[in-house]
């Protein structure tokens, strides 16, 4: 069984660009996280998705920073328009019911300059 | 969790030794916690969890303890491997499906 898949793995970008990432979490898994690490130090949750909904995005920097997951699968990160402290490592994850256990992906590693 | 910029706390262990890797949570009302590796460029992975109606769980080669009076887990690693070298983190149940990490600890080991 595929794991959680993101792309793109690497990007770069000059400040005030926009930039989006896609997950595709595990088949099934109802609950889609989006976290963003920043280098030494723990992922910091963004936005949690229950199927299509999402159930919390107290984190999320609104005024740049928006996602989606229409119908429920698939989800997309967009940042517009990113700074220079937006480099980080965006982490896809999720959570089949009843598994109890969340899975990440390999992660997309944004370098804004 | 609380940031500690590019300085994470480090362990250093010779091959063979047994590790011990400690987290403090912050939540007393966090029911459930799990241990992380995150190996470079990947994405952090599923070691151990335990609830809190527990003090010890057993893995393959992993233990972790759990005290909840001083709000502070452990992971212990015996006879510790070149492949178990990573950074480690604890991460604590906020509320239903909400996790929140610590920090974490960078594990390097000698061979």
């Amino acid at each position: 069984e595929a794991g959680v898949v993101q792309s793109p793995r690497y990007k770069i970008i000059e400040k005030k660009q926009p930039v989006a990432f896609w997950c595709n979490p595990i088949s099934g898994h109802n609950t889609l996280y989006w976290y963003r690490q920043n280098l030494g130090q723990g992922p910091e949750l963004l936005i949690r998705y229950e199927n299509e909904e999402a159930v919390d995005d107290s984190q999320l920097p609104k005024d740049r920073f928006s996602a989606e997951r229409l119908k429920g699968v698939d989800s997309t990160l967009k940042i517009q328009p990113a700074e220079l402290g937006d480099s980080a490592v965006y982490l896809c994850a999720s959570w089949g019911l009843g598994t109890g256990e969340l899975f990440f992906g390999e992660g997309s590693r944004l370098t804004v300059l | 969790g609380e940031s500690v910029g590019l300085h994470l706390p480090t362990l250093s262990v010779q091959e063979g030794d047994n590790s011990i890797i400690n987290c403090a949570y912050s939540n007393s009302a966090s029911d459930y916690f799990i241990w992380y590796k995150q190996e470079s460029g990947k994405g952090p992975q599923f070691i151990i969890d335990i609830r809190s109606n527990m003090d010890k769980r057993q893995g393959q080669r992993v233990t972790v303890l759990l005290n909840k009076t001083v709000k502070h887990l452990s992971l212990q690693i015996a006879a510790t491997q070149p492949g178990d070298s990573a950074v480690y983190f604890c991460a604590e149940k906020i509320s239903v499906d909400d996790m929140r990490f610590g920090a974490g600890t960078r594990l390097t080991v000698k061979p």
